[in-house]
């Protein structure tokens, strides 16, 4: 089974400050995704990556994924109340189809 | 707008009982999944399927049924419910291999 260990796993930031996550594994992803989680509902898509170095933004977050596609980052800068949630990395191996390999989750509180 | 339901968002089971969740998908998707969700732990697959009729073990199927009679509706069945089975029950759905996977709010099941 892939594992794929997020850190920090709790982050407690005050409202326009700066923040990493981090995604890491030992595996080789084809893809990964994040997704973004907040209380009551489900996992949404912020982002997916597909290849080593590749470098994304949306708006404030911006998306990293490793050279080798083992690891990856999220960062946020300036961030807001709104952005409080859930992350979870989840990455998609070689041979496993359609299924993905959740990673453990970041809870990320901004006060405001 | 796209939309997965789950038939219940709160439930509370005693030890032995069986228990269905059910979930909906209106988006025509041909794979559907079910997760739970444990803090610290992040999501972990407990069955998938990729066509009616048709179920995939992941990894953590102990204890665990599905069903897919239909397209649109996946159910995840506890034959008896154990009160390690207390969790957040999460149902997805996707296109396709390594697309983005739409979850539904959840299910909150408690085993007294």
């Amino acid at each position: 089974t892939q594992l794929l260990e997020q850190s920090p796993q709790f982050l407690s930031i005050q409202e326009g400050e700066n923040l990493t996550v981090y995604c890491n594994s030992s595996s080789v992803f084809s893809s990964l995704q994040w997704y973004r989680q907040e209380p009551g509902e489900g996992p949404v898509l912020l982002v997916t990556v597909v290849t080593g170095g590749e470098v994304k933004k949306l708006k404030r977050l911006t998306f990293q994924f490793g050279d080798a596609r083992k690891d990856s980052s999220l960062h946020i800068t300036a961030a807001q109340p709104g952005d409080t949630g859930l992350y979870l990395c989840a990455g998609e191996g070689k041979s496993s189809g359609d299924k993905l390999t959740f990673g453990t989750g970041t809870r990320l509180a901004v006060r405001p | 707008d796209v939309k997965v339901t789950q038939s219940s968002r709160y439930l509370v089971k005693r030890t032995g009982e069986k228990v269905f969740l059910e979930c909906v998908q209106d988006m025509d998707h041909e794979n559907m999944f079910w997760y739970r969700q444990d803090p610290g732990l992040g999501l972990r697959l407990i069955y998938f399927s990729y066509d009616v009729k048709m179920k995939e073990k992941g990894d953590i199927p102990e204890g665990y049924s599905v069903s897919r009679e239909k397209k649109e509706r996946f159910s995840l069945i506890l034959e008896s419910a154990s009160t390690n089975q207390t969790s957040m029950y999460l149902c997805a759905s996707s296109l396709g291999q390594g697309l983005e996977q739409f979850f539904g709010p959840g299910t909150r099941l408690t085993v007294l």
